[in-house]
């Protein structure tokens, strides 16, 4: 079974510091993608960065950077010098080729409050 | 820029109703999903649809019925709203087959069944 654990249902920040919100994954396929998305207080998802199973090294995104460690199954987001506008929920979401590259899989999301 | 509209950001339904949530996205996606999000949940897939006329139960489908009949738009239909069925809604669109390609989303409906 396919699935997708964040284990942080609340985390909070100071403004300008780094963040890291913690996501783990389970799926047997060997070809996968990992997604980050941003959910503000208006509703709508805002795709922030992927990871492909395959690429070898970390993606980055501006401030945002995925912690990438296959063998761990983790797809860790790292948020660099935090602003007020960063507090929102954060869903890590996984798709794969059983999913037929089209589903996606979302995790319960972690909520950041980030204090000035 | 990619852009997902849905017909209501709010919504208010008596049980029993037939509700209908439609959404509309302008960038010739072959693939359109409807997520409803509950707290402490995530997004859970209802329907998705990969081509006009064409549709895959998601992982809860129960209660729920959708239509596609031209490729930009994408129906979500409750038969008969039960207060069970009162959440958030999202639409999302994407490109098909590649595993890279990111699902783009609507504003999402917030449905109160009463």
């Amino acid at each position: 079974a396919q699935k997708i654990t964040q284990t942080q249902p609340g985390m909070f920040v100071q403004e300008k510091e780094a963040v890291t919100l913690d996501c783990t994954y389970d799926t047997s396929d060997q070809s996968y993608g990992l997604f980050w998305y941003k959910q503000p207080s208006s509703g709508e998802m805002i795709f922030l960065i992927y990871q492909g199973s395959y690429d070898e090294q970390n993606a980055t995104e501006g401030r945002y950077s995925l912690n990438f460690q296959k063998a761990r199954k983790s797809a860790n987001l790292v948020i660099s010098a935090s602003q007020l506008g960063d507090s929102a929920m954060y869903f890590c979401a996984m798709k794969s080729l059983s999913g037929g590259y089209n589903k996606l899989i979302f995790g319960a999301g972690t909520r950041l409050a980030v204090h000035p | 820029d990619v852009k997902v509209t849905q017909s209501s950001r709010y919504l208010v339904k008596r049980t029993g109703e037939k509700v209908f949530l439609e959404c509309v996205q302008d960038m010739d996606h072959e693939n359109m999903f409807w997520y409803r999000q509950d707290p402490g949940l995530g997004l859970r897939l209802i329907y998705f649809s990969y081509d006009v006329k064409m549709k895959e139960k998601g992982d809860i489908p129960e209660g729920y019925s959708v239509s596609r009949e031209k490729k930009e738009r994408f129906s979500l239909i409750l038969e008969s709203a039960s207060t069970n069925q009162t959440s958030m809604y999202l639409c999302a669109s994407s490109l098909g087959g590649r595993v890279g390609n990111e699902q783009f989303f609507g504003p999402g409906t917030r449905l109160t069944v009463l």
